[in-house]
């Protein structure tokens, strides 16, 4: 059963529009909750990450929302750039159990 | 990658062979993870160590262990290695519990 379901599977956004990630949770027990980048060959690098104490938070263009009354958060891209484009992991973690979202696959086209 | 070293980066082996994976990390942090990477499910996590000789299971922890021995490398292997053990397999180290993680390059492990 996956505790942490992503969605879209893959999105295309124009550059400079609004990419949009969505992510649900089941265990209302995870307390910690970050967004990770991946490029083809690479390992992921954490991107921005949330605490359930706080709604939202940004950092640049990457803002992270967070319900938690709802158990979702999203991840929104602002002036998405081609350089954007990686696929994208949501997680949502409690001490060392950190569960994946499936990913998004992201394209920026310029 | 944050001072960390996956050894070896790619291997192709035989079904029933043991096959060993060695994480290395030059950052003294005390959290070591293994997990592994498959399409449609993001990454799952196979075994951890929060210190030396100490370790615990994953998600997926079934036909794999672990060994730390030291503070800087954590080992991962696959016993009697299957075909549905072929992933990319990625380290992560962190300072502390449900802080950020940081990722090694990865290994692509084939088991035919």
């Amino acid at each position: 059963q996956q505790q942490v379901k992503q969605s879209p599977q893959s999105l295309i956004v124009q550059k400079g529009g609004i990419s949009i990630i969505n992510c649900a949770y089941e265990n209302t027990a995870f307390d910690y909750f970050p967004w990770y980048q991946q490029f083809p060959g690479k390992g992921p690098a954490l991107l921005i990450a949330i605490r359930p104490d706080v709604s939202e938070k940004k950092e640049g263009r990457f803002t992270i929302s967070f319900n938690k009354s709802a158990k979702q958060f999203s991840l929104h891209i602002m002036d998405s750039q081609p350089g954007d484009s990686a696929t994208y992991f949501c997680a949502a973690s409690m001490d060392n159990d950190m569960r994946f979202g499936a990913g998004t696959r992201l394209t920026v086209k310029p | 990658d944050a001072g960390i070293t996956q050894s070896p980066r790619h291997k192709v082996t035989e079904t029933g062979t043991p096959v060993t994976l060695r994480c290395h990390q030059t950052e003294n942090h005390r959290y070591m993870y293994w997990y592994r990477q498959d399409p449609g499910h993001g990454l799952r996590l196979i075994h951890y160590s929060y210190g030396v000789k100490d370790t615990d299971k994953g998600e997926v922890s079934d036909g794999y262990s672990v060994s730390r021995s030291k503070t800087e490398d954590f080992l991962l292997t696959l016993e009697s290695a299957t075909s549905s053990q072929t992933s990319v397999y990625f380290c992560a180290i962190s300072e502390r519990t449900e802080e950020t993680q940081y990722f090694g390059p990865g290994t692509r492990l084939l088991v035919l």
